[in-house]
């Protein structure tokens, strides 16, 4: 079993709220993506880091910010929420040794009203 | 760039036959390739990963194939049950670093 978090698991705020979404793993793993998917669609990469301090913009465009001050702890920002950032969020993580193998957290559910 | 094809987009089945899910990629130089089940509103859960140099990866029920040459990994799912119904979804690394690019997935529903 997989040990990534994700808080909170639902979450509606009003448009132009800052929100933060949290992504947490306990097995020491390297690096850390946050997908975006619609209901029904695919996952898009929006943002990835391979280590403390790395951080990258994924395939996916995306106003969120990242940051990965601590192996484990892996945040995205919203600086200022609108409708059309309604979507599922899922944090994922991986390890180098362990052929990048994939772990991914329950998902937030977020929507802007 | 790589391109991860699933066919077909969903699949219906009576409990207790077999399920077979397919995987196309375009680029055959992969390192691996990850086989996740996605029940609605959750995360994924990983099923199987198969490595480059394995030609089959089995857990239980599952048994994932991998034919690098021809660009397809296959899932297979014996005697399917009720509780098997989600989204299947197979992912491969775009590069060595750990991106991946994921399919659309195969949606399945086993009828009791």
């Amino acid at each position: 079993e997989a040990d990534i978090y994700q808080t909170p698991r639902y979450l509606v705020i009003g448009t132009g709220k800052k929100i933060t979404l949290e992504c947490s793993q306990t097995m020491g793993h390297d690096k850390m993506y946050w997908y975006q998917q619609d209901p029904g669609m695919e996952l898009h990469l929006i943002h990835y880091s391979y280590g403390v301090n790395s951080t990258e913009k994924g395939d996916l465009s995306s106003e969120s910010t990242v940051s990965r001050i601590r192996t484990e702890h892996f945040p995205l920002t919203l600086e200022s929420a609108r409708p059309s950032h309604t979507s599922q969020y899922l944090c994922a993580s991986s390890w180098t040794g362990r052929s990048n193998e994939q772990f991914f957290g329950p998902g937030t559910r977020l929507t802007v009203l | 760039k790589q391109e991860v094809t699933q066919i077909p987009a969903a699949l219906s089945v009576p409990e207790g036959e077999n399920l077979v899910l397919n995987c196309s990629f375009t680029d055959s130089a992969i390192y691996n390739l990850q086989w996740f089940r996605q029940d609605p509103g959750k995360g994924l859960t990983s099923l199987l990963l198969i490595q480059s140099s394995q030609r089959e990866q089995t857990s239980g029920r599952l048994n994932a194939s991998l034919d690098k040459s021809s660009g397809r990994s296959t899932l297979y799912i014996a005697a399917s049950q009720p509780g098997d119904s989600a989204t299947y979804l197979c992912a491969v690394p775009t590069d060595s670093w750990g991106k991946f690019q994921f399919g659309a997935g195969t949606q399945v529903v086993v009828t009791p």
